[in-house]
């Protein structure tokens, strides 16, 4: 079974913090998303990365920013978050992009005050 | 540019009754289609999924959906539904490329099914 895993279930973070994200995957996709999803607007995509060291940008990458250095663990960066950042997190994976189907990690919710 | 639309934000129904989740999308190419869960503080999961051949997929826990091209629909059923399946359910896209952001999933806002005993 595919296993996406991210590093904290919920997470508490001050106004201004750099905040960290951490998803790992263990069946070595090519792919990982990280997702931003709130209530009545679904899932948004931030950022995707098709390869090591390769990333490109979704729909709201503003105020965000990722890091990939390996396969297997794609990072979000919040370089100073705000309030309007409070939100579930979720990160996913693909094997290739032909395969089309995503696996999700459980989530983050983050929650900035 | 793709767009996907779950007709109704919250579905109440009663335990051992029929269910119906709609989603239409609008998309000028062929697509792939996928129906997700997501169970209360968890992420999502593959509920079934279309790519080719049979219009009417089977997933998983009794739910199945039907790929109408005519209509851009792709309804989501179960005959019977359970207390479990209390969730909220995606409805999500691919237009099948895989050049830059082609074959990205894009998703619908969700449904949130709520089943009462």
């Amino acid at each position: 079974d595919v296993k996406v895993t991210q590093s904290s279930r919920y997470l508490v973070k001050r106004t201004g913090e750099k905040v960290f994200l951490e998803c790992v995957q263990d069946m070595d996709h090519e792919n990982m998303f990280w997702y931003r999803q709130d209530p009545g607007l679904g899932l948004r995509l931030i950022y995707f990365s098709y390869d090591v060291k390769m990333k490109e940008k979704g729909d709201i990458p503003e105020g965000y920013s990722v890091s990939r250095e390996k396969k297997e663990r794609f990072s979000l960066i919040l370089e100073s978050a705000s309030t309007n950042q409070t939100s579930m997190y979720l990160c996913a994976s693909r094997s290739r992009p032909s395969s089309y189907e995503q696996y999700f990690g459980p989530g983050t919710r983050l929650t900035v005050t | 540019a793709q767009s996907v639309t779950q007709l109704d934000s919250q579905v109440p129904v009663f335990e051992e009754a029929p269910v119906e989740l709609r989603c239409n999308y609008s998309s000028s190419v062929s697509v792939y289609l996928f129906w997700y869960v997501q169970y209360p503080n968890q992420g999502l999961q593959l509920l079934l999924k279309y790519l080719s051949g049979s219009t009417l997929v089977k997933g998983i826990n009794g739910f199945e959906a039907e790929f109408n091209k005519s209509q851009t629909s792709f309804h989501l059923r179960k005959p019977s539904v359970h207390i479990s399946d209390t969730a909220e359910y995606f409805c999500a896209v691919s237009d099948g490329g895989y050049g830059g952001s082609q074959g990205n999933l894009i998703f619908g806002k969700g449904t949130k099914l709520s089943v009462k005993p």
